[in-house]
């Protein structure tokens, strides 16, 4: 069965603007969790969407935010780009139940370049 | 709330020798942990997991690790070093009803000739 996918692999934008990833779980799956990856900061949970509801969030200001759709595919939002937003933007797939830490299966992530 | 300590960032083997990377963890409910692989630009692949059960836990590419609850550590071994084991590798934890994923600071391995 396919993997999660990213959308786009690669993207520059100017600080001060906005930008938009995409995320498509496995199918079948209902959770989209998403993370931030940054060198000084290491891996971060930035939230979570399970039935179009977030879940669970971490401790990120409100210039990020998210949202997932009845086919449970996930966006996330970043406004107002700050050059400290430059990361790798990882998206993860869970089924629905108990255990979903458990089968959380990752996509190859967005690199997201502010300059 | 839970959290993971990865020590040593950066660690160095010769190929055939053997890999151990540390991991202790700290959690105030029976934790789920995980060691993930990432190699350059890449999305993070789960090398292994632990639930429940048989503490000892077998993962891909030779991999394996043990629980030890007294000593709250999920150390990574591997017996023999590959060039291509290269890359670095986190150490996660979890609660069972929930998704999200307490990830350490993460070990680069490194294999010499």
């Amino acid at each position: 069965k396919a993997g999660v996918t990213q959308t786009p692999r690669y993207l520059i934008k100017t600080r001060g603007q906005q930008v938009t990833l995409s995320c498509s779980p496995i199918s079948g799956h209902r959770s989209v969790s998403w993370y931030q990856q940054t060198p000084g900061q290491g891996l971060q949970f930035l939230f979570e969407y399970f039935s179009e509801t977030q879940r669970n969030k971490g401790n990120f200001p409100g210039r990020f935010s998210g949202r997932q759709f009845s086919n449970s595919r996930s966006e996330m939002n970043v406004s107002t780009l700050e050059l400290g937003d430059s990361a790798l933007y990882l998206c993860a797939s869970s089924p629905a139940g108990l255990s979903r830490a458990s089968s959380t299966v990752f996509g190859q992530g967005t690199r997201l370049t502010v300059v | 709330a839970q959290s993971v300590t990865q020590l040593g960032s950066h660690v160095s083997v010769s190929e055939g020798a053997l890999v151990l990377l540390r991991c202790n963890y700290s959690s105030s409910v029976p934790p789920y942990l995980f060691w993930y692989v990432q190699y350059p630009n890449q999305g993070l692949q789960l090398l292994l997991k632990y639930t429940t059960g048989a503490t000892l836990v077998k993962g891909i590419n030779g991999f394996e690790a043990e629980f030890k609850k007294s000593e709250t550590s999920f150390h990574l071994t591997k017996p023999s070093a590959h060039m291509s084991d290269a890359a670095e590798y986190f150490c996660a934890v979890s609660v069972s009803t929930a998704s999200k994923l307490t990830f350490g600071t993460g070990t680069r391995l490194q294999v010499t000739l």
